[in-house]
């Protein structure tokens, strides 16, 4: 089964600066989707941005960017010139790609890290 | 499109009593989603449905807890009875299998059981 691990439950970042949030993963699998998400206090889940295993490229949406290293199996999020409404709830999370497979269609989410961003 | 739309938005029940907590999809996604949020468990997937059947339910507490996709517009989630430890926020998503989309939350629904 595939588990997904945030090791920072809680970080905090100056407003206008860079922070980065840290997520692993582990899995067998060679085709795979990651996503970050995010949760402010409405307590809606937004989706930041994706990839896509298979693509080398990393992902980019505006202000936020990750660094995909498929064989470390590691995937984070940086957040540049960070905003007030930045300030939420990150979560991590992982989808398997092939359809048949008993998980294929699961999105498995980590523990999840609160990020603070001071004036 | 209005979204993932659940209802009630928040629900507060005495112990013992049934609840149902109620899904409408995004009209076309073939995967539906039941998570539970706590402060100590986080986000807990419960059981997904893929075109109306249920795919995995190993994440159903006990069996105090069922859920059911009728048709593609909606489905509910009963908890009978009702536990104050049953507590939680609950997020219903739907998303479409193939593609590349994370799948989309609705707003969740609160339940405080006393």
């Amino acid at each position: 089964a595939q588990t997904v691990t945030q090791s920072q439950p809680e970080m905090s970042v100056q407003e206008a600066e860079t922070v980065t949030l840290s997520c692993t993963y582990d899995t067998s699998e060679s085709d795979y989707y990651l996503f970050w998400y995010k949760q402010p206090p409405s307590r809606q889940m937004i989706l930041v941005i994706r990839q896509e295993a298979y693509k080398q490229q990393n992902a980019t949406e505006n202000r936020f960017s990750v660094n995909f290293q498929k064989a470390a199996k590691s995937f984070s999020l940086k957040i540049s010139d960070s905003q007030l409404g930045d300030a939420a709830m990150y979560f991590c999370a992982y989808r398997s790609f092939h359809a048949g497979g008993t998980s294929y269609g699961k999105l498995t989410f980590g523990q999840g890290t609160i990020l603070t961003v001071h004036p | 499109d209005a979204g993932v739309i659940q209802s009630p938005r928040h629900e507060v029940t005495e112990m013992g009593q049934e609840v149902t907590l109620r899904c409408k999809p995004i009209s076309g996604h073939d995967y539906l989603f039941w998570y539970r949020q706590t402060m100590m468990r986080g986000l807990e997937l419960l059981i997904y449905f893929n075109n109306n059947v249920p795919i995995d339910d190993s994440g159903m507490p006990e069996d105090r807890f069922s859920a059911k996709m009728p048709n593609a517009s909606f489905s509910t989630l009963k908890i009978q009875p009702s536990e104050p430890r049953d507590s939680a926020v609950y997020f219903c998503a739907s998303g479409l299998g193939p593609s590349a989309d994370g799948y989309t939350f609705g707003s969740g629904t609160r339940l405080t059981v006393v």
